[in-house]
């Protein structure tokens, strides 16, 4: 069936440097696609979005890919910090927002 | 800046018993979703809710399961019969416009004994 899934499921990364948090999409019809960030006790935060009609979206230390050909999207964190340890998710909206599997990233000091 | 809020922060109940779960939405915002998430799992879509009524619903939404928006600002999640797989974190959402960021609570932790 359809899906939306990660390819890792935890990332541990050093201070400073650049993260890359990778996703999986199966269902080719979803036109939106959110990038969320839960730490913990907390509900999802969003971080950035992206339509089908683009590829790249930049925001403040992060970005966004998108390759429609392959159903792959991708969150880049320039110089990551100890705040930005948490899960992220993707998702994609069809008809409802449909989470990922989330990856654990881990800055380590 | 305009939060979701939900009540309670944490809910403690008997198998078999009714519980709702209480979730104020931000005030201009038109869709309303539940979301469960078991602890250390991904965030799981229950419900959506749109013009006072359910514009989709998943698998885990069953006949136990039911949301109700009695007022201008309150929108509920009832489970009628609790069962021990039904303990989750329980995320309320709202949003302006169907392809729109999705703005969440802090969740329910609902733990059934």
């Amino acid at each position: 069936g359809e899906n939306v899934g990660l390819h890792l499921p935890t990332l541990s990364v050093q201070e400073g440097d650049n993260s890359i948090i990778n996703c999986a999409y199966s269902n080719s019809a979803s036109d939106y696609f959110i990038w969320y960030k839960q730490e913990s006790g907390k509900g999802p935060q969003f971080i950035i979005d992206i339509r089908s009609n683009m590829d790249k979206r930049q925001g403040q230390r992060v970005t966004v890919l998108l390759n429609k050909t392959v159903k792959h999207l991708s969150l880049q964190i320039a110089a990551t910090q100890p705040g930005d340890s948490a899960v992220y998710f993707c998702a994609e909206n069809r008809h409802d927002m449909r989470f990922g599997a989330g990856t654990r990233l881990t800055v380590k000091p | 800046e305009p939060e979701v809020t939900q009540t309670p922060s944490h809910q403690v109940t008997q198998m078999g018993q009714e519980v709702i779960l209480r979730c104020v939405p931000i005030s201009n915002h038109l869709y309303f979703y539940w979301y469960r998430q078991i602890l250390g799992q991904k965030v799981e879509f229950l419900v959506s809710f749109y013009n006072n009524e359910i514009s989709e619903k998943s698998e885990i939404f069953d006949d136990q399961f039911s949301v109700e928006r009695p007022d201008g600002s309150n929108f509920t999640l009832k489970i009628r019969s609790t069962k021990l797989e039904d303990s989750a974190m329980y995320f309320c959402a709202s949003t302006t416009a169907s392809l729109a960021p999705l703005h969440f609570g802090n969740g329910t932790r609902l733990t059934v004994t």
